[in-house]
């Protein structure tokens, strides 16, 4: 089955640098690979996803970047603020709705 | 509904009992997991269900876990026998099985204290 690795599992940065996570996956059949946010006592909540079609998707201060040859892809978080202090989770799964395996995990602090 | 449903949010249960965790999914998602978080830590994967398929039951610590999924909508959690390091929060998401992987969506959880 998938095996997910992800580093670091605790990244502490100053406000307004850049964040970046990373994730290794071992199934060449993935295609899909989002990542989740969860914040302190919530449930953890889709932020970005990418699909093998594709190298790099942005939105705002986010971005998630693939190589499929290497089996690893980034989440990239630039200006961090407080409020993106949480734990991020990244995941891949084969096409069409199979399971989805998750990471370890990365608990991101932003500091003031 | 609008969301995942789980419940109880919390349960307190003495060592030894038998607990059952409820998980209402999405109207109409065919996936639906459960996850065990326990504090500061990652989501362990316990038990996936797809449709009709047979349900992918890996990643069930042991034998006092089960897990059924009824017409293919409402699951529970069993956990027999519980011990204290089965404390952890219950997570549940479904997502909807299409011709591409859609986005998981997570209740608040259960959270379990076995004392």
């Amino acid at each position: 089955g998938e095996n997910v690795e992800q580093h670091p599992s605790t990244l502490s940065v100053q406000e307004g640098d850049s964040a970046v996570i990373k994730c290794t996956y071992s199934d060449s059949a993935s295609n899909y690979f989002p990542w989740y946010k969860q914040e302190l006592g919530k449930r953890p909540q889709l932020i970005i996803d990418i699909r093998s079609n594709v190298g790099e998707k942005k939105d705002q201060r986010i971005a998630v970047t693939l190589n499929k040859t290497a089996k690893h892809f980034s989440l990239h978080i630039t200006e961090t603020q407080p409020e993106d202090s949480a734990v991020y989770f990244c995941a891949a799964s084969r096409p069409a709705g199979n399971m989805l395996t998750f990471g370890g995990g990365t608990r991101l602090m932003v500091k003031p | 509904g609008a969301g995942v449903s789980q419940s109880p949010s919390n349960k307190v249960t003495e060592k030894g009992k038998d607990v059952e965790l409820r998980c209402d999914p999405i109207s109409g998602h065919t996936a639906l997991y459960w996850y065990r978080q326990s504090l500061g830590q990652g989501l362990e994967f316990l038990i996936y269900f797809q449709g009709n398929s047979a349900p992918d039951k890996s990643g069930l610590p042991s034998d006092r876990f089960s897990a059924e999924r009824t017409g293919g909508s409402v699951s529970t959690l069993t956990i027999q026998r519980t011990q204290q390091e089965d404390s952890a929060v219950y997570l549940c998401a479904s997502s909807f099985k299409g011709r591409d992987t859609g986005e998981l969506f997570f209740g608040e959880g259960s959270r379990l204290t076995v004392l």
